[in-house]
């Protein structure tokens, strides 16, 4: 299984920062990756795909960066409610998909 | 509002078994893949079975296959996880999501506790 590790796992920010997490895959996955945000309790939400593709209606402070197998996911100016888990999703391959362990954005 | 609502959930003895739901309301999933992913608590998203738009084609995850089976009524816009010989290994949230190889949108999930 292709390994997704995500840092840092927490993030202390605050409005205004920007900030950075990275996503490392455990070998080469192109630019099969994905970024989701997960408030609790709610639905995981697509932001970013094809490492830098931002999904319909997601503002333009998210953007990603990065191939092969390190990848970042930034937000240039945080809003209120941007404070969230997020983490990314390999689509290389399909057996199985795997995700980064998450990171947490308070 | 498009939306996925899953089902199902609660409390089972160890060597139990449950039948998760998920409810598509909103969006036609007739033709797309269908995932259930489970997110143990403190860990990361794990993909758990995957099936094609007509039920022929399904796929698992190494740790729940011979005891899951994904499925799916098309007619009635919901796609079901039958979970048997669970173990206290199996407790988590469980998603499904929509999609081929993204997940687009995704339920808010149902807890699934196994007690030993």
């Amino acid at each position: 299984d292709i390994q997704m590790t995500q840092s840092p796992s927490t993030l202390s920010a605050s409005v205004g920062d920007r900030v950075t997490i990275t996503c490392r895959a455990s070998e080469s996955i192109d630019r099969w990756l994905a970024w989701y945000q997960h408030r609790p309790g709610k639905a995981p939400h697509l932001l970013i795909y094809d490492v830098s593709t931002l999904e319909s209606g997601v503002p333009s402070r998210f953007s990603g960066s990065g191939f092969g197998t390190e990848f970042t996911l930034t937000i240039s100016s945080l809003q209120p409610d941007d404070f969230a888990t997020y983490f990314c999703q390999q689509y290389s391959s399909y057996s199985p998909y795997t995700f980064g362990q998450g990171t947490r954005l308070e | 509002e498009a939306q996925l609502v899953e089902s199902g959930g609660g409390l089972v003895q160890s060597g139990g078994a449950l039948r998760l739901s998920c409810a598509a309301s909103g969006l036609n999933i007739d033709n797309d893949w269908m995932h259930w992913v489970r997110q143990i608590p403190g860990k990361g998203m794990m993909w758990i079975s995957r099936i094609n738009r007509d039920g022929s084609r399904t796929s698992y995850a190494d740790s729940v296959k011979g005891r899951f089976t994904i499925s799916r009524d098309n007619a009635k816009s919901m796609v079901y996880l039958e979970m048997n010989r669970l173990t206290v290994e199996d407790t988590a949230v469980y998603y499904c999501g929509r999609g081929g190889n993204l997940f687009d949108p995704w339920g808010q999930g149902v807890w699934v506790t196994v007690s030993s």
